[in-house]
């Protein structure tokens, strides 16, 4: 049974589309991340929430709006795709914070 | 301006010897550090932790050593298997806040 889990894993689009990734977490945690890792392997945090509420947002560009429906689930949707978006994304969630991170399987996103 | 660093981009070790992965950050207050474990196509995976009021923690192969005068984190495995090959993030974290700052990774390879 996955604990995180990520959908779509690949996701191959054109510039100025607008795309989600979706983010589900089945461990009962109560706070979720989303990462990026960008061409030279930086994990850099994007955002964070915690019970549903934003807590973190990492000075990402507006075009990147996550959701969180519910504390199981955390969105992300990306407004007018550009080439530099091309990165994986993973998803993460924690109980509480402070503690280890179960990450996602990640989501490779191509801008072309 | 990069608060963690680990300056070995690889390392390579032979089998059943031992594997020092090193982790160098710049502010003394973060107060817990983790290592996560990275396979090709993957989340990375949770390894060990250890909070600034220790400086050793072990869990089975693997031990974390915590120098806070020097802000120096090292990971050993001993001995290292084949199947310790991937890419190895430490990690760091600062009480009161939700944010996780990752080090730019190391990979490693065992070889056999």
């Amino acid at each position: 049974d996955t604990a995180v889990s990520q959908t779509p894993k690949y996701l191959v689009t054109q510039m100025g589309n607008d795309k989600s990734i979706k983010c589900e977490q089945n461990l009962g945690h109560d706070t979720m991340y989303w990462y990026k890792q960008d061409s030279k392997k930086f994990l850099k945090i994007m955002f964070s929430y915690n019970n549903k509420e934003l807590i973190i947002n990492e000075t990402v560009p507006n075009r990147f709006s996550p959701k969180s429906p519910d504390k199981a689930h955390l969105n992300l949707h990306i407004n007018s795709l550009e080439l530099g978006d091309s990165a994986v994304y993973f998803c993460a969630s924690s109980r509480g914070t402070g503690t280890r991170q179960y990450f996602g399987p990640g989501t490779r996103l191509t801008v072309t | 301006d990069q608060q963690v660093k680990q300056n070995s981009p690889s390392l390579s070790v032979q089998e059943g010897r031992i594997s020092i992965l090193n982790c160098d950050y710049t502010n003394s207050m973060f107060d817990y550090f983790l290592w996560y474990k990275k396979y090709p196509a993957e989340g990375p995976t949770f390894l060990i932790s250890i909070s600034s009021i220790k400086d050793k923690n072990e869990d089975g192969r693997f031990t974390v050593f915590l120098n806070k005068s020097a802000k120096h984190l090292s990971l050993h495995i001993v001995p290292s298997q084949p199947g310790d090959s991937a890419v190895y993030f430490c990690a760091v974290f600062l009480s009161g806040t939700y944010k996780y700052i990752f080090g730019t990774g190391t990979r490693l390879k065992v070889l056999a």
